[in-house]
C-alpha cells in the first residue's frame, strides 16, 4: 500500500465544515483514495473512496488533486457524533488486498 | 452495505485461558478475512489473513502458535488467543472481504481484558 499522511489532530466547530487533508504523493494509478473512520471502541466505518474526480456521498465529500497526490475529505456540517479517527487509506479496491493504516487524524467536534 | 459481525462484544478472562472471537460475514460470502490488534490510542494492525480452507498467513512478529485463526467456512473466521496473558489485552477487529473491486467491512471490534 502507499503511504498516506494526515494531521494527527484536528478540532472543528459544531455545524461547520471539517475539512481532513491526506498526502498520497505515492499513489499508483490504478489506487483509490479510501476514507474511513473509527469511532471509539468501533470497528471502522467506511466514508468514501474516489479515483480521481470528486465524490459526494450522503456522508461526506472527497476532493482529489489534479496529480491525485494529495486529498481533503469534507463533513459539510459537523456534529458531535463526528467525533472519531479519520483514516485515508489508497487501496486498488479489491476486497482481498491488505490494508495499511496510518496513525489517522483524530477529529474533535467541539459544541 | 455489507454486514460483518463479531462476537464477543468484550470479554475479560483470567491469565493463562484462552479466548475464541468469531468474525461472521452475515450477507456475503468472504473468502478472505483479516485479523487486527489495536492498542489505546495506537492504529490497527493487521496480524493476519486469512482464506477458507487453508492455513492463515501471518505478519511478521505475530506468534501462530499463540493466535490460532480457523477460516472454515465461506461466512465464518475464528481468532483463538491461546494461554491469554495480560500483555495480550487489546481490540481485536476482523474484516471480511467481499469479492469484486469495494470498500472494506469491519465488524465491531472486541475488546479482551486479561487479568
Amino acid at each position: 500500500d502507499a503511504k498516506t499522511t494526515q494531521p494527527t489532530s484536528m478540532d472543528c466547530a459544531e455545524g461547520r465544515a471539517a475539512n481532513l487533508p491526506c498526502n498520497h504523493s505515492t499513489i499508483s494509478g490504478n489506487e483509490y483514495v479510501y476514507w474511513y473512520r473509527q469511532i471509539h471502541s468501533q470497528g471502522p466505518q467506511y466514508i468514501i473512496h474516489g479515483l480521481k474526480n470528486n465524490e459526494t456521498n450522503e456522508m461526506a465529500s472527497l476532493i482529489i488533486t489534479e496529480d491525485r497526490k494529495s486529498s481533503t475529505l469534507i463533513l459539510p456540517h459537523a456534529t458531535l457524533r463526528d467525533t472519531a479517527v479519520y483514516y485515508c487509506i489508497v487501496s486498488s479496491g479489491f476486497g482481498n488486498e491488505k490494508l495499511t493504516f496510518g496513525t489517522g487524524t483524530r477529529l474533535t467536534i467541539i459544541p | 452495505g455489507a454486514v460483518v459481525s463479531q462476537h464477543p462484544s468484550w470479554v475479560i478472562c483470567k491469565s493463562g485461558t484462552s479466548v475464541k472471537i468469531e468474525c461472521r460475514s452475515l450477507d456475503f460470502q468472504a473468502t478472505t478475512m483479516f485479523w487486527y490488534r489495536q492498542f489505546p490510542k495506537q492504529s490497527l494492525m493487521l496480524m493476519a489473513t486469512s482464506n477458507e480452507g487453508s492455513k492463515a498467513t501471518y505478519e511478521q512478529g505475530v506468534e501462530k502458535d499463540k493466535f490460532l485463526i480457523n477460516h472454515a467456512s465461506l461466512t465464518l473466521s475464528t481468532l483463538t488467543v491461546t494461554s491469554a496473558h495480560p500483555e495480550d489485552s487489546s481490540f481485536y477487529i476482523c474484516r471480511a472481504s467481499k469479492q469484486g473491486n469495494t470498500e472494506a467491512f469491519f465488524g465491531q471490534g472486541t475488546r479482551l481484558t486479561v487479568v
